[in-house]
């Protein structure tokens, strides 16, 4: 089974400041990893998929990189709207397993 | 506009059994794939289940397999999880969500439904 693992748990960032994000899998998902926004109270919405694609409506300053066992989710500058708890998930055999979460709150 | 509604969810007895429903709208329910994800409180995601488009392959987390089973009727655009031999750690909050085009990815959330399984 492919472990997901995200880094950091938390990162406290002041809006128009740029966040990176960290997805580890412990083999290699070529590039099969999707990155995930969830807000209180909410489901989540899609984000990044194919490591680096926007899914619709997404905006520019979402992007997403790596292969491999290593990726990177970056938001250029953050909006008050995106503080939230951002997951990765990596697709394998039909099952999708996801990391345990970065929250990204203010500072 | 992509709608999926779940309901269903209820306070449970472990061992108990209980079927969810998603009630899909604004797309061709019968082109895709459908999956269920849960979530425990405060906690993260887990996907849970799969089902292709016509219904013909089902998939299961290690977790649930032998106890859940996925189901669809297209002709109800309606998708379904029957859940059996609830422990408490089934207790999460049960999303539905679309399969974009067979990817494996989620492209549209439902709102969750609470399940409890509690003595």
């Amino acid at each position: 089974e492919i472990v997901l693992t995200q880094s950091p748990a938390t990162l406290s960032l002041s809006p128009g400041e740029r966040a990176t994000l960290s997805c580890r899998a412990s083999q290699s998902v070529s590039s099969y990893l999707a990155w995930y926004q969830q807000k209180p109270g909410q489901a989540p919405r899609l984000l990044i998929y194919d490591a680096s694609n926007r899914a619709t409506g997404i905006p520019a300053r979402f992007s997403g990189s790596g292969s491999g066992t290593d990726f990177t989710l970056t938001i250029s500058s953050l909006e008050p709207e995106d503080f939230a708890v951002y997951y990765c998930q990596q697709r394998s055999n039909w099952s999708g397993t996801f990391g345990p979460g970065t929250k990204v709150d203010i500072k | 506009e992509v709608q999926l509604v779940e309901s269903g969810g209820v306070v449970v007895q472990p061992g108990g059994s209980l079927r969810l429903s998603c009630a899909a709208s604004g797309f061709t329910f019968d082109d895709y794939a459908m999956h269920w994800v849960r979530q425990a409180p405060g906690k993260g995601l887990e996907w849970v289940s799969l089902i292709s488009w016509d219904g013909g392959s089902t998939y299961y987390a290690d977790s649930v397999k032998g106890r859940f089973t996925i189901s669809r009727d297209n002709s109800k655009n309606s998708l379904y999880l029957q859940m059996n031999s609830l422990r408490a750690e089934d207790t999460a909050l049960y999303y539905c969500a679309k399969d974009m085009d067979s990817s494996g990815w989620y492209d549209y959330w439902g709102q969750g439904t609470l399940v409890t399984v509690s003595s």
